[in-house]
């Protein structure tokens, strides 16, 4: 089955600590994003990129990092820096053919807790 | 600036009866639009979107959306509706520079009573 996987589903974090969500597809996509979801906010996009070795900030990256090493997986860290990373983190793809129109899909996210 | 408006953060309707969502853009050039769907801890399915031609676009589930230029909505529509159709709904537009950005709306959470 091809689609986009996130690990973990539930990640927990304490004040201070740099921690790593994974995102993972097999679409054969060339574009990857991730979003921060919070209640009545909507999505707000943090990175993207559109070519491996290659990605752009978004609306929102202060405090967070990505690399882009390979095709399938775009890993995104959530820094110290981040002041309120407290959240549901949502990765998704696109084939990049016309990124405007082009159709997104999602994995099922990873909400993240900082205790 | 680009921008999408939901302005409805929660609407109830009855099972069986008719939906429509609201979704107002703001953009400078044709716009991209979408709507999307997500079921509480889940991601994004996408229903339907437009870029060009017909107006009225039909999608997934039973859906359609309506473009109108002249009010700058989007509003997404189903004659009836079922109890799985209870999620939080998005609408979005893409961004200009064919970056692939979506700027997403705030979301409609939609309960259905039986």
């Amino acid at each position: 089955d091809g689609g986009i996987t996130q690990s973990p589903k539930y990640l927990f974090r304490k004040e201070g600590q740099n921690v790593t969500l994974s995102c993972e597809q097999n679409l054969n996509h060339d574009a990857m994003y991730w979003y921060r979801q919070d209640p009545g906010q909507g999505l707000r996009l943090i990175y993207y990129s559109q070519i491996v070795n290659d990605f752009q900030k978004g609306d929102i990256a202060e405090g967070y990092s990505v690399s882009r090493e390979k095709k399938e997986s775009f890993p995104l860290t959530v820094t110290s820096a981040q002041k309120n990373p407290t959240a549901f983190y949502l990765c998704a793809s696109s084939i990049a053919l016309a990124p405007s129109t082009d159709t997104q899909y999602f994995g099922p996210g990873t909400r993240l807790t900082v205790l | 600036a680009q921008s999408v408006t939901q302005p409805d953060i929660h609407i109830t309707v009855s099972e069986g009866a008719s939906l429509e969502l609201r979704c107002n853009y703001s953009y400078g050039a044709t716009p991209y639009l979408f709507w999307y769907v997500q079921s509480p801890g889940q991601g994004l399915q996408l229903l339907l979107k437009y870029f060009s031609g017909d107006t009225l676009v039909q999608g997934i589930k039973g859906f359609e959306a309506e473009f109108k230029r002249s009010q700058s909505s989007f509003n997404l529509r189903k004659p009836s509706v079922h109890w799985s159709d209870a999620a939080e709904y998005f609408c979005a537009v893409g961004a200009s520079g064919n970056t692939g950005k979506l700027i997403f709306g705030q979301g409609t959470t939609l309960q259905v009573k039986p």
